[in-house]
């Protein structure tokens, strides 16, 4: 069964700063892995996804990794705003499971001005 | 483009009440998906549909029906609402295949009392 962890569960920064959201999983049979926003009370919002194949995307001054032999990905955030506090979740489609998400438990970030 | 959008946004109903949840996309997407999220157990799946008139269980599929009889509404019906059931609901949407981005609906929020 794949199980997909986000580290930390929280996490509060100054504004400017450079931060590293990580996302551990389980089982490295995956097709890809999604990185999504989600502002209080709204739905999911995606921001990046990765393909098994690819090693990172790029999305202006967001930068996701991807280690699939290791089970790991990280969400970079240069420059944070505070436009940026939300929780950002990591979701990974593993094979033989059609499209089903796996979610991780998510990190909600708070960026202070 | 709307996207994926849900109806309603907030739902109270009282336990064995039944009740609808409305998805639609205008993306001319072949996959959609239900998902309920809440506190402490992340996003999980309830059913999915791969096209117009093909359905399938989810992770926690008690409780609830689906239907796909066109390819832009996915409909999720609660037959007899029990607490259990307070969540908040998220439908979900893609292309056909596993390596597409996944794009979510604003959710809706239902209390069962």
């Amino acid at each position: 069964k794949q199980e997909v962890t986000q580290i930390p569960a929280a996490l509060s920064v100054p504004e400017g700063e450079n931060l590293v959201l990580n996302c551990s999983f389980t089982d490295s049979a995956i097709y890809n892995l999604q990185w999504f926003r989600q502002d209080p009370g709204k739905g999911l919002t995606s921001l990046l996804l990765i393909q098994s194949s690819q090693r990172e995307q790029t999305s202006g001054r967001l930068n996701a990794s991807l280690d699939k032999s290791s089970g790991r990905s990280t969400l970079y955030i240069a420059a944070s705003q505070p436009g940026d506090s939300a929780t950002y979740l990591c979701a990974v489609i593993r094979h033989n499971a059609g499209n089903m998400l796996t979610f991780g438990g998510g990190t909600r970030l708070m960026v202070k001005p | 483009n709307a996207g994926v959008t849900q109806t309603p946004k907030f739902q109270v109903l009282k336990t064995g009440q039944s009740m609808t949840l409305q998805c639609a996309q205008d993306m001319n997407h072949e996959y959609m998906s239900w998902y309920r999220q809440d506190p402490g157990m992340g996003l999980r799946l309830i059913h999915y549909s791969v096209g117009a008139g093909i359905t399938d269980q989810g992770e926690v599929p008690n409780g609830y029906n689906v239907s796909r009889s066109t390819t832009e509404d996915f409909p999720l019906r609660l037959l007899s609402a029990a607490p259990s059931q307070t969540s908040v609901y998220f439908c979900a949407s893609s292309y056909g295949t596993a390596k597409e981005t996944q794009y979510f609906g604003p959710g809706t929020r239902l209390l069962v009392l």
